[in-house]
């Protein structure tokens, strides 16, 4: 067990629907990471937030956006969702912005866009 | 562009064999290197990481070697186990924005 929660476990939605995934970071990490895994396209780095603000951007789509609380959990919106959505979502947190930190992932999201 | 490739896509080997896993990048500038291991339908769990600086890491009875020069990273399993099945996936930082490439994995078979 890493410490990184995620909710919901699976989900299942139709095209052109709006998702929320929820991520709580380890106890003391500030860094949140968002990463997609689908089968044709592997695992992708989405973005980044370190205390509250956006901190690095990968390959999020202009439907995506994210944001992380006060209290530090971050949450992934997902919009106008289409089949090819359909993957695996993972969070992962650290304890700072340093790029060698460790990163724990949490178990991940499954998203089903029928 | 920044591309990782691992090499071979797949292994099968018997328990308690050892196997070597490649990584090829041409990611620049190069900040730092990272082997995932991650069970089917599980998230990754770190492995090792390297900078540019450093040329071997180990966790037990797995090494990590990095040759920035040739832009190479081995992973070696030493004695491996059943529970060493699994993907493993070389992940490479290009700058310190905390940028990630991710390689598409080596599925690792250990059979008994």
């Amino acid at each position: 067990d890493s410490g990184v929660t995620q909710t919901p476990k699976h989900l299942i939605t139709a095209t052109g629907q709006r998702v929320t995934l929820r991520c709580s970071p380890r106890s003391g990490d500030l860094s949140v990471y968002w990463y997609q895994q689908s089968l044709d396209q592997g695992l992708q780095f989405l973005i980044q937030y370190y205390n509250g603000e956006e901190r690095a951007k990968g390959n999020i789509l202009e439907r995506f956006s994210a944001q992380q609380f006060p209290d530090l959990h971050s949450e992934l919106n997902l919009s106008s969702l289409e089949l090819g959505d359909s993957a695996l979502y993972f969070c992962a947190s650290s304890p700072g912005t340093s790029d060698t930190y460790e990163q724990y992932f949490g178990p991940g999201t499954r998203l089903t866009v029928t | 562009k920044n591309q990782v490739e691992q090499s071979p896509q797949s292994l099968i080997i018997l328990e308690g064999k050892n196997c070597t896993l490649q990584c090829n990048y041409t990611v620049s500038p190069f900040s730092n290197l990272r082997w995932y291991k991650q069970d089917t339908g599980r998230g990754p769990v770190s492995l090792t990481i390297m900078t540019f600086s450093e040329n071997t890491k180990s966790n037990g009875r797995y090494t990590a070697t990095l040759d920035a020069d040739t832009k190479q990273s081995s992973l070696h399993i030493t004695a491996s186990q059943l529970s060493d099945s699994a993907s493993y996936i070389c992940v490479v930082s290009p700058d310190y924005g905390q940028n990630f490439v991710f390689g598409p994995g080596t599925r690792l078979s250990v059979l008994p």
